[in-house]
């Protein structure tokens, strides 16, 4: 598997600067938010999430901000490295049109980490 | 690793045709999902399975089916194959049903080209 060649908004950071990837979602109803990385050659994989009775939650090196006036969702990456090139998908958890939960992924944001 | 296989790596075939794609989850794990990963489309949830029964439902074509086996594996039927279904094909794997809060684990794919 490797990385669809999507036409992603993209973002270059110099290695060791901080980078924020920025998400609209769609649905003021959806309570939780997940982070994914998919780098080239691989599947999405998790790195944080987020529900929607917070705006704020760390981890390592990564930080997720939620806004649920706006339905904005920001990823903070701290001091990038090379590994942290890759795509980042935001997804929100809503109800399908067929009345069960599922997840809603964004277009992506392609990051890319200049040595 | 994530734990979730997928076969075959790459699939080729003609349009008219049908294809069958597997999914072994994580050990351990209950749940199967189904994704489509399209140039035009990013990642589109298809449909989900939980221990053996279908849990959810995306916006699967009618002509795309899903089953979840005995012994958890899971398969991706897609019969009368168009030019627009060319996509990367996800399988993730999760220990329980929730569609958001329990993580998903992704496999590498199944790049499907209809020519």
């Amino acid at each position: 598997g490797e990385s669809v060649g999507l036409h992603l908004p993209t973002l270059s950071v110099q290695e060791g600067d901080n980078s924020i990837i920025n998400c609209a979602y769609s649905n003021s109803a959806s309570d939780y938010f997940i982070w994914y990385k998919q780098e080239s050659g691989k599947g999405p994989q998790f790195i944080i999430d987020i529900r929607s009775n917070m705006d704020k939650r760390q981890g390592q090196r990564v930080t997720v901000l939620l806004n649920k006036t706006v339905k904005h969702l920001s990823l903070q990456i701290a001091a990038t490295q090379p590994g942290d090139s890759a795509v980042y998908f935001c997804a929100e958890r809503g109800i399908s049109n067929f009345g069960n939960e599922k997840l809603t992924f964004g277009t992506g944001t392609r990051l890319t980490i200049i040595p | 690793d994530s734990g979730v296989t997928q076969t075959p790596k790459h699939l080729i075939t003609a349009t008219g045709q049908r294809v069958t794609l597997r999914c072994s989850p994580r050990s351990g794990d209950l749940s199967v999902y189904w994704y489509q990963q399209s140039l035009d489309q990013g990642l589109q949830f298809l449909i989900q399975y939980y221990n053996g029964e279908e849990r959810a439902k995306g916006n699967i074509l009618e002509r795309f089916s899903a089953q979840q086996f005995p012994d958890l594996h899971s398969e991706l039927n897609l019969s009368s194959l168009e030019l627009g279904d060319s996509a990367l094909y996800f399988c993730a794997s999760s220990v329980t049903g929730g569609a958001g809060e329990d993580e998903q684990f992704f496999g590498p794919g199944t790049r499907l080209t209809v020519l």
